[in-house]
Parts: C-alpha cells; sequence; structure tokens
C-alpha cells in the first residue's frame, strides 16, 4: 500500500519555464511534508517542506503547495534552470517518531 | 562541517553471503536512520536509532537484517545471508534529533547475484 505517490515518473521543460511536481498521499495522520532532491551517486537532500497548518511554503525559486481536503501537494520551481535537473522526492511524516514516508521520486530534466 | 560518511560506496556479492555495510553520522547528531532504496522506488526506512536505543525497526526484515549502533555514534547495518531482492541503495542519515532534519550520506550500492 503505497502511501505517498508520486504519479509522474519524469519530467521535461526547458529552462527559465515553471516547473511543476505533483504528489498524493492517502494517509490522514501525515501532518508534515517535505522535498527531497536526489543527485546521481549521491544521497537526497533536504529541499524544502510544509507543515500541515500551512497551504503554502515559499524559499527562493521553490514554493510547495499543500491541498489537504485533497490530500495534495505540489512542488513549483520558477524559473527552472538545468541545474534543477534531479530526482525529486516527496516525503511525509506523521506520528510521534517522524518517521518518513517517501514516494517514488520524480526525474526533473531542464532543457537549456 | 562533514556529512554522513559511508561505506564502501559499492559492493557486489553472491547470495548467501553476508555483508556488512558502516556509517558515520554528523558529529553531535542523536537520531540515525538506515534505509534501503530499491532501484525505482523511494527509501524505505529500515531502522532509526536514538543514540544507541532502537525508535523504529518496523521494517527490517529481521530474520537477516541486524544493525547497530555501539556507543551511540557509528553504526553497522548487516544483511546474513543475502538474497537477490536485497539488491539496492542503502542510505544512511542522521538528525540532530527525532523530527529535525536528516542528512543523507552517499549511500552504499549492494549488488546481490
Amino acid at each position: 500500500d503505497q502511501q505517498v505517490k508520486q504519479n509522474s515518473p519524469s519530467l521535461s521543460v526547458q529552462e527559465g519555464r515553471i516547473s511543476i511536481l505533483n504528489c498524493d498521499y492517502t494517509n490522514s495522520m501525515f501532518d508534515y511534508f517535505l522535498w527531497y532532491k536526489k543527485y546521481p551517486a549521491e544521497g537526497p537532500t533536504f529541499l524544502i517542506s510544509i507543515s500541515s497548518i500551512k497551504d503554502k511554503n515559499e524559499d527562493g525559486r521553490f514554493t510547495v503547495f499543500l491541498n489537504k481536503s485533497a490530500k495534495h501537494l505540489s512542488l513549483h520551481i520558477v524559473p527552472s534552470q538545468p541545474g534543477d535537473s534531479a530526482v525529486y522526492f516527496c516525503a511525509a511524516s506523521g506520528g510521534s517518531n517522524y518517521k518518513l514516508t517517501f514516494g517514488k521520486g520524480t526525474l526533473l530534466t531542464v532543457n537549456p | 562541517e562533514a556529512g554522513v560518511a559511508q561505506s564502501p560506496r559499492y559492493k557486489i556479492i553472491e547470495k548467501r553471503q553476508s555483508v556488512a555495510f558502516w556509517c558515520n553520522p554528523i558529529s553531535g547528531h542523536a537520531t540515525l536512520y538506515w534505509y534501503q532504496q530499491i532501484l525505482g522506488q523511494g527509501p524505505k526506512l529500515l531502522i532509526q536509532f536514538q543514540n544507541n536505543g532502537v525508535v523504529d525497526d518496523s521494517q527490517l526484515p529481521k530474520d537477516r537484517f541486524s544493525a547497530e549502533r555501539l556507543k551511540g555514534v557509528d553504526s553497522t547495518l548487516k544483511i546474513q545471508p543475502a538474497k537477490l531482492e536485497d539488491s539496492a541503495v542503502y542510505l544512511c542519515a542522521s538528525s540532530g534529533g527525532v523530527g529535525e532534519e536528516q542528512y543523507f550520506g552517499p549511500g552504499t550500492r549492494l549488488t546481490v547475484t
């Protein structure tokens, strides 16, 4: 049972345009959501997060939107840059040990 | 600040052999995690330590996997005996405490033939 779903295995965008990565979750107990970026042969690195008490969090070119009623979140990257090309993982947590549940990831390719 | 160190980076073994992975977390980080990432999947938590105590090992296949964190610093993850389906990247992460940002190491890529 996949509790965090990233239904798009890959996404390709042009440099300078917006990249939108989507994530859906099924567990109502999740109350904290994170996005991680992963380059080949490296471990994931934290990008941005959002608590369930918010519906938007912004950090520079990265914005995460949360729609609790739809159990959906999205990551917007504006403007997209070639260095943003990586696999992006959505993760969620809830409960006392803050255990992270990851989606399968979306490979973003930003073309120059 | 040094990041999370893992070794070896790559390992190839035959099925039924044993293997061990080592992780050195960021200095001062009390919480340490081991994840398994199978190709095409997201990381899956195997075990979480708080200092040298286990917080969560609900997804650790205990018949063949074991992990320890002696003295609350370094950790080792062992697989004995390995199966073909254990082929994956094993990621170690650490955080200052439970619920704090997790920092990942580069991972160990295990291939079981």
